[in-house]
């Protein structure tokens, strides 16, 4: 079975900070994301990653940034946090176009 | 505009009975995936639909894919309180360059005993 896993289930950040979420999956998939889930507006990409060091924006990109400097592992970077990057925030990997989505546990982050 | 849309939102039904959700989505895909969110959890898959006229079925419930009308469903058979959950559909796309997956905005599901 396929594993995703986020290194934090909750995280309080403070205005400002500078917040890392990170994300490894253990059946070398080539493909890798990153999602908000906010209540009434489902699932919407931020960014993707489809092989090592390449990342691509999603739909709301605004605020993040991505590494990848190896295959298992996909990180989320907010460089500056703000109270409206609160948000569950869900990693999720895929083998190929063909296949769906393996999800991580999720991480609740609250900036305060 | 890339957009998936499900509907609907909200649905509330009583043990035993038939309901389907339904899930438009505004470009051109042949694939289409169904996942289910228990609350407090993550994401798991349930269907994968990955041509026109493709239909799998997991117990109570069926999933069916019309790529020219742009329309999925996902159909309960005689619903029981365990399929209580958020279910959500999203579409492969590739609006340039490479896949990504493009989710609606879920439906949360309530069996009523």
């Amino acid at each position: 079975d396929v594993k995703v896993t986020q290194s934090s289930r909750y995280l309080v950040k403070r205005t400002g900070e500078k917040v890392f979420l990170e994300c490894v999956q253990d059946m070398d998939h080539e493909n890798m994301f990153w999602y908000r889930q906010d209540p009434g507006l489902g699932l919407r990409l931020i960014y993707f990653s489809y092989d090592v060091k390449m990342k691509e924006k999603g739909d709301i990109p605004e605020g993040y940034s991505v590494s990848r400097e190896k295959k298992e592992r996909f990180s989320l970077i907010l460089e500056s946090a703000s109270t409206n990057q609160t948000s569950m925030y869900l990693c999720a990997s895929s083998r190929d176009s063909n296949s769906p989505l393996h999800f991580g546990n999720g991480t609740r982050l609250t900036v305060t | 505009e890339l957009k998936v849309e499900q509907n609907p939102l909200f649905l509330s039904m009583q043990e035993g009975k038939n309901y389907t959700i339904y899930c438009n989505y505004s470009t051109t895909s042949d694939r289409l995936y169904w996942y289910r969110q228990d609350p407090g959890k993550s994401l798991e898959s349930l269907f994968v639909l990955l041509s026109n006229g493709a239909v799998k079925q997991e117990g109570r419930l069926m999933a069916s894919l019309d790529t020219k009308a742009r329309l999925s469903t996902l159909h309960i058979t005689a619903a029981v309180h365990d399929l209580s959950a958020t279910y959500f559909c999203a579409v492969d796309m590739k609006p340039s360059g490479t896949y990504k997956y493009i989710f609606g905005t879920g439906t949360r599901l309530k069996v009523l005993a």
